[in-house]
C-alpha cells in the first residue's frame, strides 16, 4: 500500500460548482498536511496547510483533516476556470521530515 | 524578487552524457530540495539540504549527486545519463519543511 493515495482524475466540473478533492494515507505519524496547486508546465505552489486534525478556511478554499480516518480533503467553492490545475496533497511527520506527495488530481473547471 | 530560479528550462541529453541542473534562490532559505516529476507519478524527492555544506538523500538518489557550498545555490549533477532519467526536475526551497517554494522546472529528455 502506498503511503499517500490520490485519485488522479481528471475531474471536470462546471463553473460555480463545489469541488471536493481527497487523499488517503497509511502513516498514522503524519501531522502536517498540505495542498499544493500546479498549473500546467509550472512548479507547484502552496495553497493551504493544516497541522493535525480540523478544518482551515481561506477564501473559497477549505481544507479538512480527519486523522481517525486517515483522510484529508480540499473543498473549492464557486469554482472558477482559473482553478483548473493539478492539485497535489502532501504530508509529513514533523517539521524535520521530508514531504510525501500524492500523485495529484487534475481538475478542469468549464465555463 | 526572483524566488527560485532554475536553468536550463529544457535539455536533451544523449545516453551516457553528463550535465548539471542549476538552482538558485534569493530568499535566504536554509532548506533546499530536488524533486523529479514523471507523468501521473507525483513528486519524488531526489536530494535535500538543510543548510550550506549539508546534504542528504531522498527517495530516489541513484544516478544523481548534489553539493551545497552556499545558501543560495543547490546544483544537481547527472552522471552517465540514462533514459530512465527523462523527467521534469523541480528545485524548491523553504524556511520550514512544509511551505516549499518551487522553481519553474527543467524538462530533461535522455535519448
Amino acid at each position: 500500500q502506498k503511503e499517500v493515495e490520490q485519485d488522479p482524475g481528471p475531474l471536470s466540473v462546471p463553473e460555480g460548482a463545489i469541488v471536493s478533492l481527497n487523499c488517503t494515507y497509511s502513516n498514522s505519524a503524519f501531522q502536517y498536511f498540505m495542498w499544493y496547486r500546479q498549473y500546467s508546465r509550472k512548479g507547484p505552489e502552496l495553497l493551504m496547510y493544516t497541522y493535525s486534525s480540523g478544518n482551515k478556511e481561506d477564501g473559497r478554499f477549505t481544507a479538512q483533516v480527519d486523522k481517525s480516518s486517515k483522510y484529508i480533503s480540499l473543498f473549492i467553492r464557486d469554482s472558477q476556470p482559473s482553478d483548473s490545475a493539478t492539485y497535489l496533497c502532501a504530508m509529513s511527520e514533523s517539521g524535520n521530515t521530508p514531504l510525501v506527495f500524492g500523485k495529484g488530481t487534475r481538475l478542469s473547471v468549464i465555463a | 524578487n526572483a524566488g527560485v530560479t532554475q536553468t536550463p528550462k529544457f535539455r536533451i541529453l544523449k545516453i551516457g552524457q553528463s550535465m548539471t541542473l542549476q538552482c538558485t534562490q534569493d530568499m535566504n532559505h536554509n532548506y533546499m530540495y530536488w524533486y523529479r516529476q514523471d507523468p501521473g507519478m507525483g513528486l519524488k524527492l531526489i536530494y535535500y539540504s538543510v543548510g550550506a555544506g549539508i546534504t542528504d538523500k531522498g527517495e530516489v538518489p541513484n544516478g544523481y549527486n548534489v553539493s551545497r557550498s552556499t545558501t543560495e545555490d543547490f546544483p544537481l549533477r547527472l552522471e552517465l545519463a540514462a533514459p530512465s532519467q527523462t523527467s521534469v526536475y523541480f528545485c524548491a526551497s523553504s524556511v520550514s519543511r512544509y511551505e516549499q517554494y518551487f522553481g519553474p522546472g527543467t524538462r530533461l529528455t535522455v535519448t
